[in-house]
C-alpha cells in the first residue's frame, strides 16, 4: 500500500462546479499536511496547509480527517485556471524527516 | 520572493556520462532537496541536505551523489547515467528546523538518458 494515495483521475468539470479530491495516508504519527498545485511542466506550489481544524481560503477548503486517515480538497466555482495537477503532501515531522508527495489528481476545467 | 533555479531546464546524455544537475536557492534557506518526478510515482527524495557539507539520503539514493559545499548551491551527481535515469528532477529548499516547512521548488530539469 502506498503511504499517500491519491485518485489519479483525471477529474473533467464545467466551469462553475464543485470539485472534491481525497487524498488517504498510511501512517497515523503523520504530523503535518499539505496541498500542492502543479501545472503542465512547471514546478510544484504550494497552495494550502492543512489543519485539524480545517482551512479555507477563497474558493478552496482544506480538511483533515485524523480518524480516517485522510485530507480533502473542496474547490467551488472552478474556473478555467483551477486546471492543474494537485499533489497532497504528509510530513513526519519529529527528529527525522519524511515527507511523501501523493502522485496527484488531475483536473481539468472546461468552458 | 524566494527564488530556485536550476541549471538546465532540458538535458540530453548517453549511457555512461556523469551528468552533473546544478541548483541555487537565494533564500538562506537551510534545507535544499532533489527528487525525480515519473508518472504515476509521484515525487521521490533522492538525497537532501540540512547544512552545507550535510547530507542524507532519501528514498532513491542509488545511482546518485550530492555535494552541498555551499549553503545556497546543492548539486546532484550522476556518476554513470543509465536509461532508468531518464525523468524530471526537480531541487526544492525550505527554511526552518522542523523540515516540516514548506517547500520552494524549482522549474526542473528534464533529463533524457540515450
Amino acid at each position: 500500500r502506498k503511504e499517500v494515495e491519491q485518485d489519479p483521475g483525471p477529474f473533467n468539470v464545467p466551469e462553475g462546479a464543485t470539485v472534491a479530491f481525497n487524498c488517504t495516508y498510511s501512517n497515523s504519527a503523520s504530523q503535518s499536511f499539505f496541498w500542492y498545485r502543479q501545472d503542465c511542466r512547471k514546478e510544484p506550489k504550494l497552495l494550502m496547509s492543512v489543519y485539524s481544524s480545517g482551512n479555507e481560503d477563497g474558493r478552496f477548503t482544506a480538511q483533515l480527517n485524523r480518524a480516517s486517515q485522510y485530507i480533502s480538497l473542496l474547490i467551488r466555482d472552478s474556473k478555467l485556471s483551477d486546471s492543474a495537477t494537485y499533489l497532497c503532501v504528509v510530513n513526519m515531522g519529529g527528529g527525522g524527516f519524511k515527507t511523501i508527495f501523493g502522485a496527484g489528481t488531475r483536473l481539468f476545467v472546461k468552458a | 520572493d524566494v527564488k530556485v533555479t536550476q541549471s538546465s531546464r532540458y538535458l540530453v546524455k548517453r549511457t555512461g556520462e556523469k551528468v552533473f544537475l546544478e541548483c541555487v536557492q537565494d533564500m538562506d534557506h537551510e534545507n535544499m532537496f532533489w527528487y525525480r518526478q515519473d508518472p504515476g510515482l509521484g515525487l521521490r527524495l533522492i538525497y537532501f541536505s540540512y547544512d552545507v557539507k550535510m547530507k542524507e539520503k532519501g528514498d532513491i539514493p542509488e545511482g546518485y551523489s550530492v555535494s552541498r559545499e555551499k549553503k545556497e548551491r546543492f548539486s546532484l551527481i550522476l556518476e554513470s547515467a543509465s536509461t532508468n535515469q531518464t525523468s524530471m528532477y526537480l531541487c526544492a529548499s525550505s527554511f526552518g528546523e522542523e523540515r516540516t516547512d514548506t517547500q520552494y521548488f524549482g522549474p526542473g530539469t528534464r533529463l533524457t538518458v540515450l
